[in-house]
């Protein structure tokens, strides 16, 4: 069974500019949520989405929003870019709501840098 | 609020020696509670749950055990190997029905040969 995927690996971008990174979960996993890791803060968290809705979120500005597909797929997209905003962007997928202590399952993340 | 606690790193063994890594919890609630590892340039492999007070998880050798009591879930293993040089991340999951997980700030393990 596949993992879950996350593209493309490695980001550069500037200042003031947008991205978007995308995340495929594990074949019928309908929970995706997302996670910034960086030296100073850790691993936060920043949303999950179920069937197509947010279902929780963490506390990030605006400029941090996410979607999620008919098909499970996620992205999520990060507006007016900050140096602050360079992190490792990590995506996990679950089956949450299957019943307690149900796992989540990592990509290998997305390294965002802002120049 | 809720939130977890590790003890600091680096934490640097021999190999064959024993690890404990310490983490304590603040929740309300009865949470789940996960160890991970990361390799790296990797992400997050579970390495081991539990769900209720006085479960043990236990994988690859290692162990925890969840402390009620003591709020803890401390990590263990008996004899550690170069392999294991990663970094370990407590976390917890106050509900069943979320992917929001609220994690530690990391230990790194460095085992030499």
């Amino acid at each position: 069974k596949a993992g879950v995927t996350q593209t493309p690996r490695y980001l550069i971008k500037t200042r003031g500019q947008q991205v978007t990174l995308s995340c495929s979960p594990i074949s019928g996993h309908r929970s995706v949520s997302w996670y910034q890791q960086t030296p100073g803060q850790g691993l936060q968290f920043l949303f999950e989405y179920f069937s197509e809705t947010q279902r929780n979120k963490g506390n990030f500005p605006g400029r941090f929003s996410g979607r999620q597909f008919s098909n499970s797929r996620s992205e999520m997209n990060v507006s007016t870019l900050e140096l602050g905003d360079s992190a490792l962007y990590l995506c996990a997928s679950s089956l949450a709501g299957t019943g307690k202590g149900s796992p989540l399952h990592f990509g290998n993340g997305t390294r965002l840098t802002v120049t | 609020g809720d939130s977890v606690t590790q003890m600091e790193g680096p934490v640097t063994l021999s190999e064959e020696a024993f690890l404990t890594i310490n983490c304590t919890y603040t929740a309300t609630g009865y949470p789940s509670l996960f160890w991970y590892v990361q390799y790296p340039g990797e992400g997050l492999q579970l390495l081991l749950k539990a769900t209720k007070a006085d479960d043990k998880g236990s994988n690859k050798g290692f162990e925890a055990t969840y402390r009620k009591e003591t709020t803890s879930f401390h990590l263990e293993k008996g004899s550690v190997q170069v392999s294991d040089s990663a970094v370990y991340f407590c976390a917890l999951q106050l509900s069943s029905n979320t992917g929001k997980l609220i994690f530690g700030q990391g230990t790194t393990l460095q085992v030499k040969p």
